[in-house]
């Protein structure tokens, strides 16, 4: 079965320094891979996803992730955090288990905070 | 703004009633998808519709239900309300049933049961 994994409930880090979010999957084939961040009383907005291709994924807010195959992980990363990027952040791999669908299965999440 | 819209945002009622939520997806996005998001359970998949088809079903009660109509908003419909089914429900849309669509989610219904 699909999973994936976030480790860390929460992430606390100081403005300005590199900020890393943690994220392993377990898949049976091509892992399809997505990042998702939640604000306060929001819906979750679509930050980046792996398909194929380029191990390093850009993304909205100058997100990115690094694909690991071999450690089967997806790491969010950031090389400057800001105030404005805490929040709620879940990593989702595709289910394609089943025939004919493409649901998400998400991780538990991991509260990042941004000090000043 | 996603493009995803939910009505109501919030819905409080008592148990053993019967709720509606419902869910325009993006314009031109043929697949919806119900979401569940609660304390204990995390975010949980619910159901998925694609063209007005059902597609794939989730961790859904029996006395959950979904429909997508021909002008493709959906609708769930729960019943027979518990305290334990207090939540955020979210619907979300993409272009089609393809692995590599990402889902836009809408603001959620926040449901209390009391």
């Amino acid at each position: 079965a699909q999973s994936v994994a976030q480790p860390e409930d929460q992430v606390n880090v100081a403005e300005g320094n590199p900020l890393t979010v943690k994220c392993t999957y377990s898949v049976s084939g091509n892992p399809y891979l997505f990042w998702y961040v939640q604000y306060p009383n929001r819906g979750l907005q679509f930050l980046l996803k792996y398909i194929t291709g380029d191990n390093l994924v850009k993304g909205s807010y100058g997100f990115e992730a690094e694909f690991n195959k071999s450690q089967t992980s997806f790491h969010l990363k950031k090389p400057s955090a800001l105030v404005s990027d805490s929040a709620l952040y879940f990593c989702a791999v595709r289910d394609i288990s089943q025939h004919n669908t493409d649901k998400l299965i998400f991780g538990t999440g991991t509260r990042l905070q941004v000090f000043p | 703004d996603s493009g995803v819209t939910q009505t109501p945002k919030h819905l409080i009622t008592a148990t053993g009633q019967r709720v509606t939520l419902r869910c325009s997806p993006r314009s031109g996005d043929l697949s919806v998808y119900w979401y569940q998001q609660s304390l204990d359970q995390g975010l949980q998949f619910l159901i998925q519709y694609y063209n007005g088809e059902e597609r794939a079903k989730g961790n859904i009660l029996e006395r959950f239900s979904a429909q997508q109509f021909p002008d493709l908003h959906s609708e769930l419909n729960l019943s027979s309300l518990e305290l334990g089914d207090s939540a955020l429900y979210f619907c979300a849309s993409s272009v089609a049933n393809r692995f590599m669509d990402e889902q836009f989610f809408g603001p959620g219904t926040r449901l209390t049961v009391l």
